[in-house]
């Protein structure tokens, strides 16, 4: 069975400060995709970041970085000196299995006060 | 190019009656997903779609639940009979493939009084 974790139910920083939202995923295939998503008050999903099981290679684009661990089964997403428009909630979606289903954990919501 | 379109937007019903969804996936998209997000948590899959065919409706409850796409493109879910736990915001999202990742449309706002 595929789960995805993301044990921070909710974190509240000032805006300027870094601040990280982790996710543990847990699956028996060897292919498999992570994905983050944001989704903001308006409600719609935003991609921001998709990456397959082969590739550990941790990535950056602007404020935002990514850091995939095997070993540790995790998938963590760090903002860097964030805004108060990062406030959204920030889901991790796994997609494998036979079939590919694409499961979410249960999100994280992020509040930067100005 | 277009994004996912799902219709209507909001919906109010009361429990007991029935309730359809419709969406349009990019053109070309092969896999179509149905969630339903009830307020405060992630997005829970309802059905997954290949082209026509089924893949994984196991988290859908077959006794009220209902989907379908017809000729691979558009897809409908219903609900028949609604009850006030239905009440969510119900996403639609489609994939060229799997593992390419997914658009997501805005939802359907379903409310049960």
């Amino acid at each position: 069975a595929q789960k995805v974790t993301q044990a921070q139910t909710e974190i509240s920083v000032v805006e300027k400060e870094d601040v990280t939202l982790d996710c543990v995923y847990e699956t028996r295939d060897t292919t498999y995709y992570l994905f983050w998503y944001k989704q903001p008050p308006s409600g719609e999903l935003v991609f921001l970041i998709r990456r397959n099981s082969f590739d550990e290679q941790n990535e950056i684009s602007g404020r935002y970085s990514w850091n995939f661990q095997k070993s540790t089964s995790s998938f963590n997403f760090t903002i860097t000196a964030s805004q108060v428009v990062d406030s959204a909630v920030y889901f991790c979606a796994l997609e494998g299995g036979q079939g590919f289903s694409f499961i979410f954990g249960k999100g994280t919501r992020l509040l930067v006060k100005p | 190019e277009a994004g996912v379109a799902q219709s209507p937007r909001y919906k109010i019903i009361e429990k007991r009656q029935s309730v359809a969804f419709w969406c349009n996936p990019i053109s070309g998209h092969a896999t179509l997903y149905w969630y339903q997000q009830i307020l405060g948590q992630g997005p829970k899959l309802l059905i997954q779609f290949q082209n026509n065919g089924v893949v994984d409706d196991s988290q859908l409850p077959k006794d009220r639940f209902s989907a379908e796409r017809l000729k691979g493109v558009d897809s409908t879910l219903k609900i028949q009979p609604a009850k006030l736990e239905d009440s969510a915001v119900y996403l639609c999202a489609s994939s060229l493939d799997r593992g390419l990742g997914y658009t997501f449309g805005s939802g359907t706002r379903l409310t049960v009084v």
